[in-house]
């Protein structure tokens, strides 16, 4: 089965510092692999995905993120936070498995807090 | 176009009541995921609908957990005789169900909490 580590629960950057969000998959097979974020009290936004085509991806928001197969990471990044950018951001892997369809398997999530 | 809607947006129920909520997917979409956001489990896979294909209940946590998805739209998921525990955010996507790695559209959610 596929799965996803989300290594840090809580991110803390100042305003106009990098971002860097980190995600480790398990994967038997080429995976695809997607970024999501939850605004407080909202729903889930698709940022990015990867699914074996470039392996740097450029999503929304100036965010980006870089499938490494041998390190198995998807970890994202964005060059300069913003304020607006405080939210939930799960990394997500899709598991086909056996069952043909499409079941995502989400990360525990990261917090980002960004501060003035 | 409109995205995926759910109703209600908040529901509060008495422990052992039924509750039923309500996902319209986007128009077009033949694949309906249900999902369930808790504090103690995050977020995890329900159920799984795609065209006129029997549903995948691999992800429900019990028997008093069942859904149906009429006309291949509209799906309701239904919780009998509910449970503290069962309090959480229900989450409904939908996506084109053509290929793998396909983006996913999901809905605002249902927050349930039952007393």
């Amino acid at each position: 089965a596929q799965s996803v580590t989300q290594l840090d629960s809580h991110v803390s950057v100042s305003e106009g510092t990098p971002v860097l969000l980190r995600c480790n998959y398990s994967s038997s097979y080429s995976p695809s692999l997607f970024w999501y974020v939850q605004h407080p009290n909202k729903g889930l936004q698709l940022l990015l995905k990867y699914t074996s085509a470039a392996t740097l991806v450029k999503g929304i928001n100036g965010f980006e993120a870089e499938f490494k197969k041998s390190e198995t990471s998807f970890h994202l990044t964005k060059p300069s936070a913003h304020m607006s950018d405080a939210a939930e951001y799960f990394c997500v892997v899709s598991d086909s498995g056996n069952t043909g369809f499409q079941k995502l398997v989400f990360g525990t999530g990261t917090r980002l807090l960004v501060s003035p | 176009g409109a995205g995926v809607s759910q109703s209600p947006s908040n529901k509060v129920t008495e422990k052992g009541k039924d509750v039923e909520l309500r996902c319209d997917p986007i128009s077009g979409h033949t694949a309906l995921y249900w999902y369930r956001q808790s504090l103690g489990q995050g977020l995890e896979f329900l159920i799984y609908f795609q065209g006129n294909s029997a549903p995948d209940k691999s992800g429900l946590p019990s028997d008093r957990f069942s859904a149906e998805r009429t006309g291949g739209s509209v799906s309701t998921l239904t919780i009998q005789r509910t449970q503290q525990e069962d309090s959480a955010v229900y989450l409904c996507a939908s996506s084109l169900g053509r290929v793998d790695g396909e983006t996913q559209y999901f809905g605002p959610g249902t927050r349930l909490l039952v007393l």
